[in-house]
């Protein structure tokens, strides 16, 4: 039971670059987030997702897009990479009970040049 | 949403319990508080949640006041693999959502 995994964990782009960051889980969770770490920020929520097929967007959602298409991944992608958004990327899932707890992953970090 | 808040850091002697406090006196009665902690660099863990009673588990306990205004984390013998900021969370409820919105938490350091 590998619980979160996010891919990669370290990736430095280019101003303009685009990618795509993958989270997978196998707990067959309904919920999926992303999350982005800035120091002295805490964790701000980017997208979720509360099922297969469907995306929501979070506090901070400009300039990232996310997908849903299986129901174990959640992708998000950065179309044109900015400096702004490095940072560290955080992926979390959950069942669907107000009283369940979230799994994260270990982090991407992402640095933008 | 309910907001929280926490001291920025505190420090606590190892073996000690730590009582980490939050605030979140705009809580409707149909949200949880919930506790996470963050290790450096490491994915946050859940800790432990609660509606209005006391909870405890291997981990810690977790104290809400009666009118459910605030609630303190207790860490019964703080280890040094216990420093890391820890976060209090009042869950947003209703809908179709099941968001967390994370704040910046109480860095806690225990000492040796």
């Amino acid at each position: 039971n590998a619980g979160v995994t996010q891919t990669p964990k370290f990736r430095v782009l280019k101003t303009g670059q685009s990618m795509t960051l993958l989270c997978a889980q196998d707990m067959n969770h309904e919920y999926m987030y992303w999350y982005r770490q800035d120091p002295g920020m805490g964790l701000r929520l980017i997208h979720y997702s509360v099922g297969e097929g469907t995306t929501a967007k979070g506090e901070v959602p400009d300039g990232y897009n996310v997908s849903r298409l299986k129901k174990q991944n959640f992708l998000l992608g950065l179309e044109s990479a900015a400096p702004s958004q490095t940072s560290v990327y955080f992926c979390a899932s959950s069942y669907d009970r107000v009283f369940t707890e979230a799994f994260f992953g270990q982090g991407t970090r992402l640095t933008v040049v | 949403d309910a907001k929280t808040t926490q001291p920025p850091s505190m420090d606590c002697a190892e073996g000690r319990a730590a009582n980490l406090p939050c605030n979140h006196s705009t809580i409707s009665g149909n949200e949880y508080v919930y506790w996470y902690r963050q290790i450096h660099s490491q994915g946050p863990q859940y800790i432990i949640h609660g509606l209005k009673n006391n909870e405890t588990n291997e981990m810690a306990s977790l104290i809400i006041t009666e009118d459910r205004k605030s609630s303190t984390l207790i860490l019964p013998h703080a280890t040094l693999r216990d420093t890391a900021v820890y976060y209090c969370i009042v869950r947003v409820a209703g809908g179709a959502t099941n968001k967390l919105i994370f704040g910046t938490g109480t860095l806690l350091a225990v000492q040796p």
